[in-house]
């Protein structure tokens, strides 16, 4: 059974950082790409960033509203992924999701439960 | 960048029928993904690649994609479809994903 949880959500000032974690088991964790997706508060879903698999050069793209300040990585011998986010302003406050794309697809098959990330003084 | 606009809420007596549109220039050329989020939850894959229903999802739902309109349609509605359905794309001259503006279903 494919499984995504993530973790290291909380309360943070602006301007500082938190790194998010993205522990996945029941698949072949190195072979997907995986993609955050965050929704502030009572909004809409918003695509972060992603980082490809190993065969396609773990390549990182990100969203202009992070762009600079958040970086996606992976430990493929580990199953785990990560959301280093810096610099961190009031509208970064969202649930943050874990999501694996689907291989040959470009849908998000899995999500995790998501993280709360409240960035306030 | 790509914009996907979708309608802000649509609603549909049980036993009916709910189409939830997603437009976008040239979607149809695209592959165009639906998924269904309730409250509380993480969203959950309910339709890919325009058309296609991932295991598990009721046949009860169904998507098509042409022109600059998608649109998900879900048959014989029952209260428990009740949630916000996003659509969402691969834009790749940008290189970037994209979600629509999401659509609210009530069940009446």
């Amino acid at each position: 059974e494919v499984q995504v949880l993530e973790s290291g959500g909380g309360l943070v000032q602006p301007g500082r950082s938190l790194r998010l974690s993205c522990l996945t088991s029941g698949f072949t964790f190195g072979d997907y790409p995986v993609n955050w997706v965050r929704q502030a508060p009572g909004k809409g879903l918003e695509w972060v960033g992603f980082i490809r698999a190993k065969a396609t050069g773990r390549t990182t793209q990100y969203a202009a509203s992070v762009k600079g300040r958040f970086i996606i990585s992976r430990d493929d011998s580990k199953s785990i992924a990560y959301l280093q986010m810096n610099s961190l302003r009031t509208e970064d406050t969202a649930t943050y999701y874990c999501t694996r794309e689907a291989a040959g697809g470009s849908s998000f098959d899995y999500w995790g439960q998501g993280t709360l990330v409240t960035v306030s003084s | 960048s790509y914009v996907l606009t979708q309608p802000p809420s649509v609603s549909v007596a049980p036993g009916q029928t709910a189409s939830i549109t997603c437009g976008g220039n040239d979607v149809g050329s695209k592959s165009l993904h639906w998924y269904q989020q309730k409250p509380g939850q993480a969203p959950v894959l309910v339709v890919y690649d325009d058309s296609d229903r991932p295991s598990g999802i009721p046949e009860r739902f169904s998507g098509s994609n042409s022109g600059n309109t998608a649109t998900l349609t879900i048959s014989r509605v029952e209260a428990g479809d009740e949630a916000d359905y996003y659509c969402h794309v691969w834009d790749r001259s940008s290189g970037h994903f994209v979600f629509g503006t999401g659509t609210k279903v009530t069940v009446l």
